[in-house]
């Protein structure tokens, strides 16, 4: 199976709360961790990272929690805004020592005026 | 300055073609990947170079698949004798260093279709 994944594949928000998405992953020698932001037609872009050492990180509007105990990883997005939709993917660099990101399926968000 | 840029933004070619799909990473990094994302799924690494080499193509599905960086900046990813599941939109990115310590950032991709 999959050593990243997410729990809900869409989640449906109004214009202006705060949304949570979260992610689980299996691969406990995973050390880093992205949240990547994908609009249609587009490439994944990078919103925060975060690496093990740490359990919680703030950005602009976004905050990514790490939880090792159970291997969960989520992001905060504050007062979302209709620019927030899109597919929201987690990564981690667990490729077995390997280098290279291994992502999850990705949670659609879709921010409701 | 410039992000990862990919060509073409769409292939459409015939079942048994080959094709060639190129990148040009952000200038100065190192390190580039190439990933195949289909629908609905999160992209799934295929190869990635450090400089000019391949240092791990274990992603790569088959030997249909093949990857080049001559000159250790522009990546060309090349696929024979293309089949109906080929068809995907094939990502490219590139990282100052090594993805374990630092983001990718990725292209638009090349939306590739196989008929």
């Amino acid at each position: 199976g999959e050593s990243v994944g997410l729990h809900l594949p869409t989640l449906s928000v109004q214009e202006g709360d705060n949304s949570i998405i979260n992610c689980a992953y299996s691969n406990s020698a995973s050390d880093y961790f992205i949240w990547y932001k994908q609009e249609s037609g587009k490439g994944p872009q990078f919103i925060i990272d975060i690496r093990s050492n740490m359990d919680k990180r703030q950005g602009q509007r976004v905050t990514v929690l790490l939880n090792k105990t159970v291997k969960h990883l989520s992001l905060q997005i504050a007062a979302t805004q209709p620019g927030d939709s899109a597919v929201y993917f987690c990564a981690e660099n667990g490729r077995g020592g390997a280098d290279g990101l291994t992502f999850g399926k990705g949670t659609h968000l879709i921010i409701q005026p | 300055g410039a992000g990862v840029s990919q060509t073409p933004s769409n292939k459409v070619t015939e079942k048994g073609k080959y094709v060639e799909l190129r990148c040009d990473p952000i200038s100065g990094h190192t390190a580039l990947y190439w990933y195949r994302q289909s629908l609905g799924q999160g992209p799934e690494f295929l190869i990635y170079f450090q400089g000019t080499g391949a240092a791990d193509d274990s992603g790569l599905p088959n030997d249909r698949f093949f990857a080049v960086r001559p000159e250790g900046s522009v990546s060309t990813l090349k696929i024979q004798r293309t089949e109906r599941g080929d068809s995907a939109v094939y990502l490219c990115a590139s990282s100052l260093g090594l993805a374990g310590n630092s983001p990718l950032h990725f292209g638009n991709g090349t939306r590739l279709t196989v008929t």
